[in-house]
């Protein structure tokens, strides 16, 4: 299977901030790279896929960049409805698989 | 709207059974592949079992192969998970998420709230 691995696991960050997570996979994926946002206790929300296409409704603020092997989720202007885990999921190689998280918190 | 609801999660006995349904609405069913996806209590996420839109297509994670079974009924828009010969690692939340195309391609672009499942000895 792919390993997905982020980092950092965990963030202490401030409203204002410029945020960077990055995720980093055992084999090649193209672009097939997603991220969600999962908040205490709802399900996982999709942000971003095919590495850096917005979801429909997801502020500009959130970007993704990267290719082949490292891939990067971007908040340009950390909102208080930002703090979230995060995940990065993979979809290139079957099974899919996702990261193991990043909290980002005050 | 796309909207996903899980039913069918409770406690259940190590090496029981349980199945899961998800009812889904504003979309058209039949056109997307769908999965299941669960997450273990203060865990990450888990790609368990897909299935393709028309139903030929079934996909498992070898954590589950040969005990759970996906399937679908296109005619009442809803997803199946039957769960047999449980363990205690099978205890977690269970979602059920919408691929965004026919065939499974793994790219999850809707989420049900979940349904928790909770396995005991």
């Amino acid at each position: 299977d792919v390993q997905m691995t982020q980092s950092p696991s965990s963030l202490s960050a401030s409203v204002g901030d410029r945020v960077t997570i990055t995720c980093r996979a055992s084999q090649g994926l193209n672009s097939w790279l997603a991220w969600y946002q999962q908040k205490p206790d709802k399900a996982p929300k999709p942000l971003i896929y095919n590495t850096a296409t917005l979801e429909s409704g997801v502020p500009s603020r959130f970007s993704g960049s990267g290719s082949g092997t490292d891939f990067t989720l971007t908040i340009s202007s950390l909102q208080p409805d930002d703090f979230a885990v995060y995940y990065c999921q993979q979809y290139n190689i079957f099974p899919p698989t996702f990261g193991g998280g990043t909290r980002v918190e005050i | 709207e796309v909207q996903l609801l899980e039913s069918g999660g409770g406690l259940v006995q190590t090496g029981g059974s349980l199945r899961l349904s998800c009812t889904t609405s504003g979309f058209i069913f039949n056109k997307f592949a769908m999965s299941w996806v669960r997450q273990a209590p203060g865990k990450g996420l888990e790609w368990v079992s897909g299935i393709s839109g028309s139903g030929d297509g079934t996909y498992y994670a070898d954590s589950v192969k040969g005990r759970f079974s996906i399937s679908r009924d296109n005619s009442k828009n809803t997803l199946y998970l039957q769960m047999n010969n449980v363990r205690a690692d099978d205890t977690a939340a269970y979602y059920c998420v919408k691929d965004w195309m026919e065939i499974c391609l793994y790219y999850f672009d809707s989420w049900g709230q979940g349904t928790q499942v909770t396995v005991s000895s």
